[in-house]
């Protein structure tokens, strides 16, 4: 079954610094997605892509956060001078037309 | 605004007995409707899913859940269920299809052996 893939799976970064979180989606999906979960709260919607552009976003994607396919494969979401209040757990998903979301198995990232 | 509730935080049920989740939500129309679980450290994993139709949906490891829409529910079941089935399980919603999932905070599933 098609999956998507996450990497890294656990990331550690010093405050202030710049992560990269990356996903490679379904390959024939078109919709792409990131969502984050902060231990023990709900998860909270970050951003939707499609057609090489944003689509949505809430309130919690602000200047800090960015999101690019830089290629026909990658989803990328970039965090610039990290707070300790990012450390979450962030998924990716991709979906078809018309829903039916897939997650990838997530990216711990710890801010210390 | 939209919302999801789930009103237990826990259920601790006996492997071998019966389960049922709830899922309330709040929206103006139906919205597309689905159960994720998630076992510890692991991603989320769709269970099913209800766009429209058929108001009982069946879905993987032996799960269904059934909408109600005068009871804006769609509460999640399982007959019997085993011990791997402990883990957490999100009831989310989104508008429509390609749109934001939104999330009900969880309900932690304990099996007793």
């Amino acid at each position: 079954e098609p999956e998507v893939t996450q990497t890294p799976s656990h990331q550690v970064t010093q405050m202030g610094q710049e992560v990269i979180l990356r996903c490679v989606p379904i390959s024939n999906h078109l919709y792409f997605y990131w969502y984050r979960q902060i231990l023990g709260q709900k998860v909270e919607f970050l951003v939707s892509f499609y057609n090489n552009e944003i689509s949505e976003k809430s309130e919690i994607f602000d200047d800090q956060f960015s999101v690019e396919r830089p290629d026909g494969s990658n989803f990328t979401l970039k965090i610039r001078s990290t707070k300790l209040e990012d450390s979450a757990m962030y998924f990716c998903a991709s979906s078809m037309t018309g829903g039916g979301y897939t997650f990838g198995s997530g990216t711990r990232l710890t801010v210390v | 605004a939209q919302s999801v509730t789930q009103p237990d935080i826990h259920i601790t049920v006996s492997e071998g007995a019966s389960l049922e989740l709830r899922c309330n939500y709040s929206y103006g129309a139906t919205p597309y409707l689905f159960w994720y679980v998630q076992s510890p450290g692991q991603g989320l994993q769709l269970l099913l899913k209800y766009f429209s139709g058929d108001t009982l949906v069946q879905g993987i490891k032996g799960f269904e859940a059934e909408f109600k829409r005068s009871q804006s529910s769609f509460n999640l079941r399982k007959p019997s269920v085993h011990w791997s089935d402990a883990a957490e399980y999100f009831c989310a919603v989104a508008p429509g299809g390609n749109y934001q999932l939104i999330w009900g905070a969880g309900t932690k599933l304990i099996i007793k052996p």
